[in-house]
């Protein structure tokens, strides 16, 4: 089965750690773009790659930290220094070009 | 700077009626529009999308509106279901390549209950 996966489906994380977040897809996918969406609120974009071992910063990418070293992987740190990571984080992939993007189930961090 | 605006946080409707979520936005450059339905604690599936050199698009039960001049886009879902209640989120894309090529701008969305 064609999808996107990500990992663990919730995070727990005491305050001053930082986490990686797993994104993977078997799509073949070229893009790929990390989300967060806070209760009330849209998803806003943190980062994103459309091709291996680059990537740009999205609207919100203070106290992230991303790698595609891989097409299929674009794992997300969240750092220390974010400042409110708890929020619910989405991956997403598309081929390209005003292509629809598609979601993966999200992964729930929660900073104690 | 919110250039997508869902300005209905709510919309609640009986089984079978016509939902309309509505959606505006400013950016003259957005060139394709898309809408995504989601649950709770779920990733947004994609419903229905739509290119600025149409003004609609027809899937089944879900038409899409695209009013270019008033910078405006709908979403009709004839006749509702109770499955149907969800969070629906508008996007829209920037189209022309370049490093924003492939970004969504999302909405706040728009929580639609349809009662049985």
């Amino acid at each position: 089965d064609g999808g996107i996966t990500q990992s663990p489906k919730y995070l727990f994380r005491k305050e001053g750690q930082n986490v990686t977040l797993s994104c993977e897809q078997n799509l073949n996918h070229d893009a790929m773009y990390w989300y967060r969406q806070d209760p009330g609120q849209g998803l806003r974009l943190i980062y994103y790659s459309q091709i291996v071992n680059d990537f740009q910063k999205g609207d919100i990418a203070e106290g992230y930290s991303v790698s595609r070293e891989k097409k299929e992987s674009f794992p997300l740190t969240v750092t220390s220094a974010q400042k409110n990571p708890t929020a619910f984080y989405l991956c997403a992939s598309t081929t390209g070009i005003g292509d629809t993007q598609y979601f993966g189930p999200g992964t729930r961090l929660t900073v104690l | 700077d919110q250039q997508v605006k869902q300005n209905s946080p709510s919309l609640s409707v009986q089984e079978g009626r016509i939902s309309i979520l509505n959606c505006d936005y400013t950016n003259s450059m957005f060139d394709y529009f898309l809408w995504y339905k989601k649950y709770p604690a779920e990733g947004p599936t994609f419903l229905i999308s739509i290119s600025s050199i149409k003004d609609k698009n027809e899937d089944g039960r879900f038409t899409v509106f695209l009013n270019k001049s008033a910078k405006h886009l709908s979403l009709h879902i004839v006749p509702s279901q109770p499955g149907d209640s969800a969070v629906y989120f508008c996007a829209a894309n920037l189209g022309g390549g370049g490093t924003s090529y492939g970004k969504l701008t999302f909405g706040q969305g728009t929580i639609l209950t349809v009662h049985p």
